[in-house]
């Protein structure tokens, strides 16, 4: 069965950084496109960034690029997010999601909580 | 950037109910549409991709049409279950938008 399961949150202050990882079984992970999608609290869904499947390519929305990098290690079958910069609103529970084969999100982790406060 | 409008924000209805769910594009996304379901404190789930195909596993009492900017999710016969809160994805292009959710609430 195919599953994420993301780690990494925690509580940091403002202008901090921290590194999510979202280790995937069940599936050939190097085959897949991956996401990051975050919720804040009480909030909808905002997807974050995407890595293809080699980690070759990559694309974030604007409110994160510059401060987050997407990253892959196929060998460890494993996603990672490196978040720098932090800020209050950057305060979410963090999903990895597997693009499918029509690229629909149709596996998710459990998520983790970031929590950016002083 | 794509923005993707649901409504209505919140519904009302009543196990046995027909529900429709709306989602529109700012610009034409083709059939690239996803559909999910939330639950508090669960991840999403796929219901709908490609604006029309179910999603294994999920009930035929789901599914979706619509191309273009305007689109749909039916629900055909409410049960219990289905009480949460539904969005919709383009993944047309970059940055991916999700509408902003309806939360179905039992009447």
């Amino acid at each position: 069965e195919a599953q994420l399961v993301e780690s990494g949150g925690g509580f940091v202050q403002p202008g901090g950084s921290l590194r999510l990882s979202c280790a995937a079984s069940g599936f050939t992970f190097s085959s897949y496109v991956m996401s990051w999608v975050r919720q804040a609290p009480g909030k909808g869904l905002e997807w974050v960034s995407v890595i293809s499947g080699s980690g070759t390519s990559t694309q974030y929305a604007d409110s994160v690029k510059g401060r987050f990098t997407i990253s892959r290690d196929n060998s460890k079958n494993t996603l990672y997010v490196q978040m720098k910069g932090l800020r209050a609103d950057d305060t979410a529970v963090y999903y990895c999601a597997r693009a499918g084969p029509d690229y629909a999100f149709d596996i998710w982790g459990q998520g983790t909580m970031v929590t950016v406060s002083s | 950037d794509i923005q993707m409008t649901q409504s209505p924000s919140t519904l009302s209805a009543s196990v046995g109910d027909r529900v429709t769910i709306t989602c529109r594009a700012s610009q034409s996304i083709s059939s690239w549409l996803a559909w999910y379901q939330q639950k508090p404190g669960k991840a999403p789930k796929l219901l709908i991709y490609k604006a029309s195909s179910l999603e294994s596993g999920v009930p035929s009492s789901f599914s979706g049409s619509g191309s273009g900017t305007e689109f749909t999710l039916t629900i055909s016969s409410l049960q219990p279950d289905d009480f949460a809160t539904y969005y919709c994805q383009q993944y047309n292009s970059y940055p991916y938008t999700f509408g902003q959710g309806t939360e179905l609430e039992i009447k």
